[in-house]
């Protein structure tokens, strides 16, 4: 069956640091891949998908990035975090090609201060 | 590109009352529309979806509706219980596309007053 992994859940991070969030999953291959933040209180908001290595959309212009270094791999990364990047951050997989539902990681609350 | 409206933002119902949940979308190419449930602190998890080629789908409780022609779908529980407060989602894509990618609502923070 598959699995999806991000880590950690749970990160405080001074502003101006430097910011990596990993997801994999399991058991399944060429999957699209889905980066959403959710603020408090607030929908969820699509930051990147990808459906292929080292092809990253971007949804909003913001103060981070996206990487797929291997194909069950999705990175998010920031250079120098802000207040405003504080959130919910969710990773997510879906079956290419297929209309079926997205599974969620468990999420990593950020708090930036 | 694709975008999602939902309405209301909070609802609150009495216990045993329907509930109804509505969203919108603007592109006629999406035809697949999961609904996701988000409890305090956890991830959101599918409880129906449905799809273009189908106008109503119903699972015990929950039921969902697609107008394709006015491109809204809508979300329907009844017999409301406490265990169904939380947040709910509507999104919208097209699963068949090579650029496919779901979009969500904003959600609608759902109370069951006992």
């Amino acid at each position: 069956s598959q699995t999806i992994h991000q880590w950690p859940a749970t990160l405080v991070q001074p502003v101006g640091s430097p910011l990596s969030l990993e997801c994999t999953v399991e058991g399944t291959s060429n999957p699209n891949l889905y980066w959403y933040r959710q603020a408090a209180g607030r929908g969820l908001q699509l930051l990147f998908y990808s459906v292929g290595i080292g092809q990253i959309s971007s949804e909003v212009p913001q103060n981070l990035s996206a990487s797929r270094p291997q194909d069950r791999q999705f990175i998010l990364s920031s250079k120098k975090l802000l207040l405003s990047d504080s959130g919910f951050y969710l990773c997510a997989w879906s079956v290419r090609y297929q209309n079926t539902e997205a599974f969620f990681g468990q999420g990593t609350r950020l708090t930036v201060v | 590109g694709e975008n999602v409206e939902q309405h209301p933002s909070t609802l609150s119902v009495q216990e045993g009352d329907s509930a109804v949940i509505k969203c919108t979308y603007s592109d006629s190419a999406s035809n697949y529309f999961p609904w996701y449930k988000q409890e305090l602190g956890k991830r959101p998890q599918l409880i129906i979806d449905i799809r273009s080629n189908v106008g109503e789908k119903k699972d015990q409780r929950i039921a969902v509706t697609l107008n394709k022609t006015a491109k809204h779908f809508s979300l329907h529980i009844t017999e409301t219980q406490p265990e169904d407060s939380a947040v709910y989602f509507c999104a919208a894509s097209n699963g068949y596309s090579s650029a496919s990618k779901i979009i969500f609502g904003s959600g609608t923070r759902l109370s069951i007053r006992p």
